[in-house]
């Protein structure tokens, strides 16, 4: 079956450092979402992605399309404490509904 | 602005009984879905809808019904439950058409144990 590969795993960083994590698909993909996820709560929308090249910034956080479309990476710079959370990857790929998610990466930051 | 809402937040059920997970989305959504997440697992497609009468099986669809009688509410039914079914439920929603069409929405979660 279709496959995200998300990584890494977990980051325990200090505050205002620079973050990076990214998704990697064996598929190509038509649209790219990252979500955040705080304890006890669901998945919120951070950025969206829908070609490829793009590149979208919200805020301190920079998200890109990869050229290959079977990749993406979000960065959050000058982190803090507030930043801490699960982040997901998503990508969803043409024939259908088929949105696939990776497995996270939890964020730890100390202030 | 309600979005995407599920009820209830928590639930303890006994092995054997059954129950449902309500969902109501208020933006005319025609895509609706249900997933659960489970540690170190993301985020696992029980079933979706592309529209009012229109359901399918997602990932991991044994054990759980849906139906689709109307565009906002898509409820989920554990038919007999099982400890495995112990998860976080989520439903969510999206447009289904347009550039913009695939970019889902979650609900708050629905935080189910069975006992």
């Amino acid at each position: 079956g279709q496959q995200l590969n998300q990584s890494p795993q977990s980051m325990f960083i200090q505050e205002g450092e620079d973050v990076s994590m990214n998704c990697t698909s064996s598929s190509i993909f038509n649209t790219w979402l990252w979500y955040k996820q705080d304890p006890g709560e669901g998945p919120v929308l951070l950025i969206a992605l829908y070609k490829a090249g793009e590149l979208t910034s919200n805020g301190r956080l920079t998200a890109q399309f990869g050229i290959t479309r079977k990749d993406s990476f979000l960065n959050i710079s000058a982190s803090i404490p507030s930043d801490v959370g699960i982040y997901f990857c998503a990508g969803h790929y043409t024939g259908g509904f088929k949105t696939i998610f990776g497995a996270g990466t939890r964020l730890f930051v100390k202030a | 602005n309600a979005g995407v809402t599920q009820t209830p937040k928590f639930q303890v059920l006994k092995t054997g009984q059954s129950m449902t997970l309500q969902c109501a989305q208020d933006m005319n959504h025609e895509y609706m879905s249900w997933y659960r997440q489970d540690p170190g697992m993301g985020l696992r497609l029980i079933h979706y809808s592309v529209g009012a009468g229109i359901t399918d099986q997602g990932e991991v669809p044994n054990g759980y019904n849906v139906s689709r009688s109307t565009t906002e509410d898509f409820p989920l039914r554990l038919l007999s439950a099982a400890p495995s079914q112990t998860s976080v439920y989520f439903c969510a929603s999206s447009r289904g058409q347009g550039a913009q069409g695939n970019t889902i929405y979650f609900g708050e979660g629905s935080w189910l144990t069975v006992v």
